[in-house]
């Protein structure tokens, strides 16, 4: 079964500073998704980034930026001058391209707090 | 906002009962799938529909179903609750089957005492 593992639980990054967020993930699938969701004390899920396995190139959205390693099967965010409403949850998840189905298996979570 | 809508926002109920929570996909989404926020199991996907079908499995109890109707809109019935169900559904969209971004709604919270 595939696993996504998040090994931080709690995170903490200054206003203004870069934080890395880590997630690893094990598959035997050669074509799949990866995803970092975001859910602030509102509890809703907010998609933060998107990465295709097949993309060698990493997604930037803005701030945000991954680093995908494929061959580590390991797909960190990092999160660029940080501002206090970056402060929630972040979930990775993992997406297997069937052609037919597409759930999303996630990882446990990573808080991140931002501080002044 | 996402555009997917969730009703109720919240539900209290005792155990052994039943409810129903209901899912309205964003606009031209066919997609919907039910996912499982828990304490203890984290988030879980439970459940996918396409188009009216059912497309994907997960870790659905046997208590607990779901459909999608002609309209798009989606319904999970959760029935004999038990505690441990207490949980935050999250229905979440997408345009077609193939994998594609998840929008997801805001979620119902069930409470069973």
């Amino acid at each position: 079964a595939q696993t996504v593992t998040q090994s931080q639980p709690e995170m903490s990054v200054q206003e203004a500073e870069t934080v890395t967020l880590s997630c690893t993930y094990d598959t035997s699938e050669s074509d799949y998704y990866l995803f970092w969701y975001k859910q602030p004390p509102s509890r809703q899920m907010i998609l933060v980034i998107r990465q295709e396995a097949y993309k060698q190139q990493n997604a930037t959205e803005n701030r945000f930026s991954v680093n995908f390693q494929k061959a580590a099967k390991s797909f960190s965010l990092k999160i660029s001058d940080s501002q206090l409403g970056d402060a929630a949850m972040y979930f990775c998840a993992w997406c297997r391209n069937t052609g037919t189905a597409s759930k999303l298996t996630f990882g446990t979570g990573t808080r991140l707090q931002v501080t002044l | 906002d996402s555009g997917v809508t969730q009703t109720p926002k919240h539900l209290i109920t005792a155990t052994g009962q039943r409810v129903t929570l209901r899912c309205s996909p964003r606009s031209g989404d066919l997609s919907v799938y039910w996912y499982q926020q828990s304490l203890d199991q984290g988030l879980q996907f439970l459940i996918q529909y396409y188009n009216g079908e059912e497309r994907a499995k997960g870790n659905i109890l046997e208590r607990f179903s779901a459909q999608q109707f002609p309209d798009l809109h989606s319904e999970l019935n959760l029935s004999s609750l038990e505690l441990g169900d207490s949980a935050l559904y999250f229905c979440a969209s997408s345009p077609r089957s193939l994998v594609e971004t998840q929008y997801f709604g805001p979620g119902t919270r069930l409470l069973v005492l």
